[in-house]
């Protein structure tokens, strides 16, 4: 069965700095579907990027993009200008077609002032 | 566009008590449907999910059950609860022909059993 891995389980950043979140996957499949989810205090679960295993390019939203490496099964989420607004947990997601989602247990992420 | 309701947002309930909670998704025809739970600053624990009416599959024997009465509402119940029943209680939707989209959480149910 395809699992999840973040070895952080806690990460801090200051305010208007960079950060990064670790994520590893373990499949056999070429054709996969990965995913960050932020959930804020609120504990809405918010999808913040998605990526498509068959692109090379890495999936970027505003301050958020992702480090995409197929051949290390890995997917990393970068945080720019990391603002209080962040301060969530995130979790890793990864899911082929016609498959359940499977995620990972989750990094917390403290914004420093 | 579609949208997931889930309620009530805040529960607190006695141990023994019976319990129902709601989920239903509109602007969509024949989603997947998911319950998870979550503990405090954990992760998240697939409990039921539904690929269709009266179709449910159980991940982690509970003292819960699930319904799908409707092909657009998920609910999720007890007899009888636990203290060991709370949590936070999420419900989700993917499209019903593969899940490369991701899925879309409701704001998700605070239960208390006391």
């Amino acid at each position: 069965a395809q699992t999840v891995t973040q070895s952080q389980p806690e990460m801090s950043v200051q305010e208007a700095e960079t950060v990064t979140l670790s994520c590893t996957y373990d499949t056999s499949e070429s054709d996969y579907y990965l995913f960050w989810y932020k959930q804020p205090p609120s504990r809405q679960m918010i999808l913040v990027i998605r990526q498509e295993a068959y692109k090379q390019q890495n999936a970027t939203e505003n301050r958020f993009s992702v480090n995409f490496q197929k051949a290390a099964k890995s997917f990393s989420l970068k945080i720019s200008d990391s603002q209080l607004g962040d301060a969530a947990m995130y979790f890793c997601a990864y899911t082929e077609y016609g498959n359940k989602l499977v995620f990972g247990a989750g990094t917390i992420l403290r914004v420093k002032s | 566009s579609q949208t997931i309701h889930q309620w009530p947002a805040t529960l607190v309930q006695p141990v023994g008590s019976p319990l129902s909670l709601e989920c239903t998704v509109e602007g969509t025809s024949n989603p997947n449907l998911y319950w998870y739970r979550q503990a405090a600053g954990r992760g998240l624990q697939l409990l039921f999910y539904s690929v269709g009416i009266g179709q449910i599959s159980s991940e982690v024997p509970q003292n819960l059950s699930a319904s799908r009465p409707q092909d657009r509402q998920f609910i999720l119940s007890s007899k009888k609860l636990l203290l060991s029943d709370s949590g936070f209680y999420l419900c989700a939707w993917s499209d019903g022909t593969g899940t490369i989209y991701g899925y879309t959480f409701g704001s998700g149910t605070r239960l208390t059993v006391v």
